[in-house]
């Protein structure tokens, strides 16, 4: 298996404008995990998905933010309007369980908003 | 709050010395911790896991220890080479994978 792959794996993008940060997880894990990592906050998990619908989205920033997962083999988090301070690595993770399992990291998306 | 976090944000250790990287966590029904490496461009990479009926686990030059009385688990890596040179965070389980703030290893040649 390739892991988790995310999509892309740098983006420089204007203020206001959408981005959108795609990944694709390992097949048979059930789990979809999308964290935000930035120096002042470390690793901040954002909202995360079991058999693709979203069960806890209480760390996304602001209405700005979307996730959806359409299918067990792709998501999207979406910014709209994009602003500088949403600048940050983004990761995509997932696990076959959530409870006492571990979680597979993918390279992750750098995001920079000018 | 609830939280699980790291005492230390850098650590320099002599190459071919053990490093010992500590964690504390505060929720007492916290049963499931993993340590993750973190090199620069990458993502987190799982390092070892302990359950919370376990004292003790090892793995190939790294140990893990949890201490549940004062709530405190460490990671020990023997032998620290170069490689090792990474941020590691700990991590728990229980609904949703929660990180500490991370430990910058550094080694010293």
């Amino acid at each position: 298996d390739a892991g988790v792959i995310q999509s892309p794996r740098h983006e420089v993008t204007e203020m206001g404008q959408e981005v959108t940060l795609r990944c694709k997880p390992i097949s048979g894990h059930d789990y979809l995990f999308w964290y935000r990592q930035t120096m002042m906050r470390g690793l901040e998990l954002l909202i995360y998905f079991n058999n693709n619908v979203p069960i806890d989205d209480s760390g996304m920033p602001e209405d700005r933010f979307s996730a959806k997962m359409p299918n067990a083999s792709f998501s999207t988090l979406k910014i709209q309007p994009s602003e500088p301070r949403d600048s940050a690595v983004y990761f995509c993770a997932s696990s076959p369980g959530t409870r006492n399992t571990e979680a597979f990291f993918g390279q992750g998306t750098r995001l920079t908003v000018v | 709050g609830e939280s699980v976090g790291l005492h230390l944000p850098t650590l320099s250790v002599q190459e071919g010395d053990n490093s010992i990287i500590n964690c504390a966590y505060s929720n007492s029904a916290s049963d499931y911790f993993i340590w993750y490496k973190q090199e620069s461009g990458k993502g987190p990479q799982f390092i070892i896991d302990i359950r919370s009926n376990m004292d003790k686990r090892q793995g190939q030059r790294v140990t893990v220890l949890l201490n549940k009385t004062v709530k405190h688990l460490s990671l020990q890596i023997a032998a620290t080479q170069p490689g090792d040179s990474a941020v590691y965070f700990c991590a728990e389980n229980r609904e949703k994978l929660t990180f500490g703030t991370g430990t910058r290893l550094t080694i010293i040649p």
